[in-house]
């Protein structure tokens, strides 16, 4: 069974642009999680998403932030515009259906802004 | 708000036994992990309490008191390949997990 996948794993862009991170849960689980780390800190929540629907988008951070899982499937986060703070790693997790605790995390995308 | 403590590093020989605590305080509480982390990888989930006692898995354990807000994660047995990154993380309500900042283990021959 495949795990969570993240694409890209890196991405370097310039303060002003947009960058579009995606993820693809494992297959079946409803529950998908985005989560990050900014250097030196925790890993934050960010938001969890049951199927389509937004369940819990209590972290994310400002409106420069946009997460879609249009169809229930794989997810996108879009940072539009970037700015030198959004630096860190982003990761994905999902988890299916009545599952208490488990939450199967990506290897994460590293984002860079300069 | 959250507050979850827990060593930044430790280091430890190969075949030894090794504790790493982790100390909480959060609004709410429903349930308490842990993850492995290894340098560029994905976290990997190692265990979960939500009732006080130990949970045994083969190398590992973990402890939790919840009238201590206390953890820990117990790693028997130390091979080279547990050198990696140990995250505390406690879920209060939903499903949102608080992480702490991690200890990075180093286990030395």
């Amino acid at each position: 069974e495949a795990g969570v996948t993240q694409f890209p794993s890196h991405s370097v862009i310039e303060k002003g642009q947009t960058v579009t991170l995606r993820c693809d849960p494992i297959s079946g689980h409803d529950n998908l999680y985005w989560y990050r780390r900014v250097m030196g800190k925790e890993i934050k929540f960010l938001l969890h998403f049951v199927k389509e629907s937004k369940q819990d988008e209590s972290g994310m951070p400002n409106n420069r932030f946009l997460a879609e899982r249009t169809g229930g499937t794989y997810s996108t986060l879009k940072v539009q515009p970037a700015e030198l703070e959004d630096s860190g790693v982003y990761f994905c997790a999902s988890s299916p259906t009545g599952t208490v605790y488990e939450q199967y995390f990506g290897p994460g995308t590293r984002l860079t802004v300069t | 708000g959250q507050n979850i403590d827990q060593p930044t590093e430790m280091t430890a020989t190969e075949g030894a036994i090794v504790q790493i605590n982790c100390t909480y305080q959060t609004s709410g509480f429903n349930g308490l992990f842990w993850y492995q982390q290894h340098a560029g990888e994905a976290p990997t989930f190692l265990s979960y309490n939500v009732l006080d006692g130990l949970e045994e898995k083969g190398r590992f354990s973990s402890f939790l008191s919840r009238s201590k807000g206390y953890s820990y994660l117990l790693l028997k047995e130390l091979q080279m390949k547990d050198s990696a990154s140990y995250l505390c993380a406690v879920r209060n309500s939903g499903y949102a997990l608080n992480f702490g900042k991690g200890t990075s283990l180093l286990v030395t021959p």
